[in-house]
């Protein structure tokens, strides 16, 4: 594998269901992010890790809930997630989170919230 | 607040010349980035600028004015697979990147 890998690909859960995102990235990196991308809507950042440590939050809703156990992994934690929820999210790494360097990004899960 | 705006959609021909314009306003600057985004797929780093003037990349080339708030990537001898939306993105005090909407590019023959 290279690069930035996301599992799974595509999601359908209720609003009841707990369920997770997985990241990997191959590069290296030390710096993991995770986005939400709506329709016509600016990318989202959610959580900002470097070097394993939560460095940004943006207020996002404690049904999103991160983990990165190592420089390598993110993971995204869902619970009792809202139809509005239903989005693109797209993990991404880079080295370093001072933003100067240019973020790789994963093919993204497409989730959808019933 | 901060804003990044830029076109919606714009429509070319194979083989022209487009202009994809991006203007912000943010609380500091320390660079511009442009991401290319082809339907269900991951952004792509196309360019970066922090100074003032044109960097060339091949087809693609961005510009940048800091004493305008503006920037713009052009590309050139369009081909059908430059269909994709182009993101603008401003990396403001806080070393933030403050994401444009996108604008979705359409190529026709």
């Amino acid at each position: 594998e290279t690069g930035v890998t996301q599992t799974p690909r595509h999601l359908v859960m209720g609003m009841t269901n707990k369920k997770s995102l997985k990241c990997e990235q191959h590069l290296g990196h030390n710096a993991m992010y995770w986005y939400k991308q709506s329709a016509k809507k600016p990318l989202e950042l959610m959580f900002v890790y470097s070097l394993e440590e939560r460095v940004e939050n943006n207020s996002v809703p404690s049904r999103f809930s991160p983990e990165c156990p190592n420089s390598s992994h993110l993971f995204l934690h869902l619970h009792t997630l809202q139809p509005e929820d239903s989005a693109l999210y797209l993990c991404a790494s880079s080295q370093e989170p001072s933003g100067v360097n240019e973020q790789f990004f994963g093919p993204g899960t497409r989730l959808t919230v019933l | 607040g901060q804003n990044i705006d830029q076109p919606t959609e714009m429509t070319a021909t194979e083989g022209a010349i487009v202009q994809i314009n991006c203007t912000y306003q943010t609380s500091g600057f320390n660079g511009l980035f442009w991401y290319q985004q082809h339907a269900g797929e991951a952004p792509t780093f196309l360019s970066y600028n922090v100074l003032d003037g044109l960097e060339e990349k091949g087809r693609f080339s961005s510009f940048l004015s800091r004493s305008k708030g503006y920037s713009y990537l052009l590309l050139k001898e369009l081909q059908m697979k430059d269909s994709a939306s182009y993101l603008c993105a401003v990396l403001d005090s806080n070393y933030q990147l403050i994401w444009g909407a996108g604008t979705k590019l359409i190529i026709k023959p």
